[in-house]
């Protein structure tokens, strides 16, 4: 098993669709995040999942619904998305604590297209 | 607030020539420092980090960069480029009182044969 798996790696959806993005990781890491990656863009933080309470919510538009249900899994549930929210979901996961040097470990990425 | 430039959006090199992908940042006190490297449609791999200690730092697939603290530099070194070391690299901090990594806008190397 690699290290953090995403799934799908690729998704195509309608405006009215609903969807979801999966991570899992096999690290043992105690916090999990989702960034977005578009084409102009540097790396967006999304969300941010440490001991599976929601830590950072940056400004993130209500149709993105993160859940957390254990340290392993994070899933990002999609709904009435536009075109421009297309790109691609990076999911990543550390070891966070204020010591710690906190290097992230990411999936592969989540290519998202919204018709 | 932590911020991280990278002046150039992309590098040119022929294989076989040196590689230096520039980085600054602001941060305060002594930074954790990073760089990672993402092939096309692929996620971001680590690459090499600075935590204290000798400021030339060694990681993956020959890369090395050198922390320079007046300079609040951290640039990506490698002595002979790779035409497979063609990819987009990302500098990134993180300071000591637990706050979240910082990136910088991403690099794309082009190394042509």
């Amino acid at each position: 098993e690699t290290g953090v798996t995403q799934t799908p790696r690729h998704l195509v959806m309608g405006m009215t669709n609903k969807k979801s993005l999966k991570c899992e990781q096999h690290l043992g890491h105690n916090a999990m995040y989702w960034y977005k990656q578009s084409a102009k863009k540097p790396l967006e933080l999304m969300f941010v999942y440490s001991l599976e309470e929601r830590v950072e919510n940056n400004s993130v538009p209500s149709r993105f619904s993160p859940e957390c249900p254990n340290s392993s899994h994070l899933f990002l549930h999609l709904h009435t998305l536009q075109p421009e929210d297309s790109a691609l979901y990076l999911c990543a996961s550390s070891q966070y604590s204020g010591t710690n040097t906190g290097e992230l470990f990411f999936g592969e990425g989540s290519r998202l297209t919204v018709l | 607030a932590q911020s991280v430039a990278q002046p150039e959006d992309q590098v040119n090199v022929a294989e076989g020539n040196p590689l230096t992908v520039k980085c600054t940042y602001s941060v305060s006190g002594n930074p954790y420092l990073f760089w990672y490297v993402q092939y096309p449609n692929r996620g971001l791999q680590f690459l090499l980090k600075y935590i204290t200690g000798d400021n030339l730092v060694k990681g993956s697939y020959g890369f090395e960069a050198e922390s320079n603290k007046s300079q609040t530099s951290f640039h990506l070194k490698k002595p002979s480029a790779l035409v497979s070391d063609s990819a987009l690299y990302f500098c990134a901090v993180r300071d000591r009182a637990g706050n979240m990594l910082t990136f910088g806008g991403g690099t794309r190397l082009m190394v042509k044969p």
